[in-house]
């Protein structure tokens, strides 16, 4: 069974770019949330989609958006990017989060902001 | 208070030894803990869940709950020089059930 895959590994934007990251979740996984991780903040809840719901929200500001297909693949964008923006990106997948079942990440994607 | 409460560390232990992780939590109503590994430069794995107060064994790790004084461990006996890495005790959020992450505990095993 395929893991949960997170696709670019690493990428390098400048300030004031915009990224789109890209998450398929493990095969009959609806749930799927996205992380940022800093040696600073540690990992911070970004978002949690459902269904192509977004049912929760973590405290980042707007450029911070994303999205799911109806096949459970999720996108988030960050545009008009800020050095403080250089992080682990970090996408989890699960049956149903809201019902505290398993949650497994992807390899992450580390994007650097110059 | 942090929502979840751990020892940075390092906390070194040497080869064969038990290494005792601990975390607690300012959330009384959360039902789900789990344990995740994560070494150097990659993601997080998931190696415990624990739902129930009490212990739940799985080969060398021994994941322990008390929901009443809201702290949750992790033991791993027969320390290996692999098990170095950082631990993170999550848990779900009662409100959401998004996981709600601490700062983690960076273990090294001592050949």
């Amino acid at each position: 069974k395929a893991g949960v895959t997170q696709t670019p590994r690493y990428l390098i934007k400048t300030r004031g770019q915009q990224v789109t990251l890209s998450c398929s979740p493990i095969s009959g996984h609806r749930s799927v949330s996205w992380y940022q991780q800093t040696p600073g903040q540690g990992l911070q809840f970004l978002f949690e989609y459902f269904s192509e719901t977004q049912r929760n929200k973590g405290n980042f500001p707007g450029r911070f958006s994303g999205r799911q297909f109806s096949n459970s693949r999720s996108e988030m964008n960050v545009s008009t990017l800020e050095l403080g923006d250089s992080a682990l990106y970090l996408c989890a997948s699960s049956l149903d989060i809201n019902l505290n079942t398993e949650a497994f990440f992807g390899q992450g994607t580390r994007l650097t902001v110059v | 208070q942090k929502e979840v409460e751990q020892n940075s560390g390092p906390l070194s232990v040497p080869e064969g030894a038990i290494a005792s992780l601990n975390c607690t939590y300012s959330d009384r109503g959360s039902q789900s803990f789990f344990w995740y590994r994560q070494y150097s430069g990659k993601s997080p794995e998931l190696i415990m869940f624990i739902y129930s107060n009490g212990d739940k064994e799985d080969g060398r790790f021994t994941a322990q709950l008390n929901k009443a004084s809201q702290y949750v461990s992790l033991l791993i006996r027969d320390s290996q020089p692999s098990d170095s890495a950082t631990y993170l005790c999550p848990h779900g959020s009662s409100n959401t059930g998004k996981l709600i992450f601490g700062q983690g505990t960076t273990l090294q095993v001592k050949p």
